[in-house]
């Protein structure tokens, strides 16, 4: 696609439900990163693949927080009885070739509020 | 341990006046460092790097590795240049670390 994709772009879930956040990559890009956004805490690193495999979840902040990436393209973040400090923008980016000076691209992210 | 900061959370300007987002870094090694911009209801979009020495939308950043800085200056501020912005660097292989964001707000 032209871009990275991600959906939903928002989403109400009550707290203790399961959300899945899925992401689309620009095509080709074997790079893929999840970040999550929130007030005052900025972009914080969850976790990066490099084809289906992640080398790098040390930013997932708990066990139930999980990702997969299949094909070397889709990637779902799913998130386990969300609560209400889940709620959060995720954004998924990526690029061809990570690090050094290159750039990531990222998607419009998915808006989680949890009730 | 590898950090940015971006001291201010919210910076006002009025329209024609200087901007100045400031940018720190802490990392061991030789950085490349990244400004990304965030529009209303827009993705976070690449607005320059340190390698490529660019001017984009009038906006400059000069690495200073004395002070480990990278400020985002602009010398004449535009409404349009509200937005949020995210200072980043790249810890060499794959990691991409982000600061806290400015929120930039300029005055009519």
């Amino acid at each position: 696609g032209a871009g990275v994709s991600q959906s939903p772009s928002n989403k109400v879930t009550e707290k203790g439900k399961d959300v899945e956040l899925r992401c689309d990559p620009i095509s080709g890009h074997t790079a893929l990163y999840w970040y999550r956004q929130s007030l005052g805490q900025g972009l914080e690193f969850l976790i990066y693949f490099q084809g289906n495999s992640a080398p790098d979840k040390s930013g997932l902040p708990s066990d139930r927080f999980s990702a997969e990436r299949t094909g070397g393209s889709v990637s779902t973040l799913t998130i386990q009885r969300t609560q209400q400090e889940d709620s959060a923008v995720y954004l998924c980016a990526s690029t061809f070739t990570p690090g050094g000076a290159n750039t990531i691209y990222f998607g419009e992210g998915s808006w989680l509020t949890v009730v | 341990a590898q950090r940015v900061t971006q001291p201010e959370k919210l910076l006002s300007v009025f329209k024609g006046a200087p901007v100045e987002l400031k940018c720190n870094y802490s990392y061991s090694g030789s950085p490349e460092l990244f400004w990304y911009v965030q529009y209303s209801r827009q993705r976070l979009q690449l607005l320059l790097r340190h390698i490529s020495r660019e001017s984009i939308k009038g906006f400059t950043a000069d690495l200073n590795k004395g002070e480990t800085s990278f400020h985002l200056k602009k010398p004449f501020a535009q409404e349009e240049d509200s937005a949020m912005y995210y200072c980043a660097l790249s810890s060499g292989t794959y990691k991409y670390i982000f600061g806290t964001g400015t929120r930039l707000k300029v005055l009519a």
